[in-house]
């Protein structure tokens, strides 16, 4: 069964650029999360959707952070502007069942460095 | 909303048994997880505990008391390739996974 796919897997950009995140969940799967989880951290929600609906995005900065999930799948995760708090590692996560009883499956992640 | 707390770092040496503690606040508990991340990869599941008591898998074992908002991770027999992060997190209501900021652990030879 192949994983979560994220890409890039490195990227590396000036402030006030933008910047986009790919994500293909496990086939399936119809919970997709994003996470950003700076360094020394732990993961810290963003988005969650369900399907392509959204169910919790009460942490996504929406001055700058936007996500869609198109036709209940691939998922992007845009950053515009970009701040250099934002340099972290962006998680892409997906689970069958939802976090209530289901193990959530990571992608190896997209780690920005806003210079 | 949901509040985690764990030890920021513990050192061990191999061979031997650590337990890693965690406790935590939430509105709406459905569960709790720990997960392991090596640096520089993603976080990877070890277990779930939703009723009081010790669940094990293995080498590792995870306790769970809701009345006291605690739970704990065991590892046994340590070996070197245990050195990571352990996050805990928390599912609370409106099926939302938080995360703790991880326990770093090291393990001596």
């Amino acid at each position: 069964e192949a994983g979560v796919a994220q890409s890039p897997r490195y990227k590396i950009i000036e402030k006030r650029q933008s910047v986009a995140f790919w994500c293909n969940p496990i086939s399936g799967h119809a919970t997709l999360y994003w996470y950003q989880q700076i360094l020394g951290q732990g993961p810290k929600l963003l988005i969650q959707f369900q399907n392509n609906g959204v169910v919790d995005d009460s942490q996504l900065p929406k001055d700058r952070f936007s996500a869609e999930r198109l036709k209940g799948v691939d998922s992007t995760l845009k950053i515009q502007p970009a701040k250099l708090e934002d340099s972290a590692v962006y998680l892409c996560a997906s689970s069958d069942r939802g976090a209530y009883t289901g193990e959530l499956f990571f992608g190896e992640g997209s780690r920005l460095t806003v210079l | 909303g949901q509040n985690i707390d764990q030890p920021t770092e513990m050192t061990a040496t191999e061979g031997a048994i650590v337990q890693i503690n965690c406790t935590y606040q939430t509105s709406g508990f459905n569960g709790l997880f720990w997960y392991q991340q090596h640096a520089g990869e993603a976080p990877t599941f070890l277990s779930y505990n939703v009723l009081d008591g010790l669940e094990e898998k293995g080498r590792f074992s995870s306790f769970l008391s809701r009345s006291k908002g605690y739970s704990y991770l065991l590892l046994k027999e340590l070996q070197m390739k245990d050195s990571a992060s352990y996050l805990c997190a928390v599912t609370g209501g409106g099926n939302k996974l938080t995360f703790g900021t991880g326990t770093q652990l090291k393990v001596e030879l």
